[in-house]
């Protein structure tokens, strides 16, 4: 089992660029959750998904920032536009099910590093 | 939202020591879990632990989910133990996890 892919690893973009962000779960999960870290802080929840829906958005920027989890392929953390702000650490977390205690330990991806000039 | 405070925020060690990290929290949770984010940045997941004890190796954890607390004991401290800690909660079953500042360990040889 690979774990919780995450690509790329660095990603450097200049202002105003978009950036795409690749997350393939464990294999059998069908949970994805998206967190952001700011240089120097704790992660941030941004986004929750299953395959084809977004479950809960709460943590997203209004503007600019996008996820989704097709039902084949990876899901995808897209930011237009992207603004020096928006350098952090992306990390992509995975678990297989809700709602039963064993099920709630998340699994992280490595995270990808964006960096915005 | 519910609080997560982490303490300290740094800790420097000698090799061979032990430690107590703490995690205060301010609403009631089902879901507690404890991390370590080496100094590559991976986030490893140490313990799933909303209450009770629960040891693997040296490291060992207890909440106590009425007063809201959570320790996490690092005993006889290796250099790779050296890294960021954090603590995670949820109030619901889920992983829409709030995590604290972190705890910077540093162990030294």
């Amino acid at each position: 089992n690979a774990g919780v892919m995450q690509n790329p690893r660095h990603l450097v973009r200049r202002r105003g660029q978009e950036a795409r962000l690749r997350c393939s779960p464990m294999k059998g999960h069908s949970h994805v959750y998206w967190y952001r870290q700011l240089p120097e802080e704790g992660l941030k929840f941004m986004v929750y998904l299953q395959k084809e829906n977004i479950i809960d958005e709460s943590g997203m920027p209004k503007e600019r920032f996008s996820a989704e989890f097709p039902k084949e392929g990876p899901s995808i953390l897209r930011i237009q536009q992207v603004v020096r702000g928006d350098s952090a650490a992306y990390f992509c977390a995975s678990n297989y099910r809700q709602g039963v205690s064993g099920a709630n330990v998340l699994t992280f991806g490595a995270g990808s590093r964006l960096t915005v000039l | 939202g519910i609080q997560v405070e982490q303490s300290p925020p740094d800790l420097i060690l000698q090799e061979g020591a032990n430690s107590t990290l703490r995690c205060n929290f301010s609403d009631s949770v089902n879901n507690l879990q404890w991390f370590h984010q080496n100094p590559w940045g991976q986030l490893i997941n140490l313990f799933y632990i909303p209450s009770g004890t629960k040891q693997n190796g040296r490291l060992s954890a207890t909440t106590v989910a009425t007063e809201r607390y959570s320790l996490l004991y690092i005993s006889s401290s290796q250099t790779t133990d050296s890294g960021v800690y954090f603590c995670a909660v949820a109030r619901e079953y889920g992983n829409k996890l709030v995590f604290g500042a972190g705890t910077i360990l540093r162990v030294k040889s």
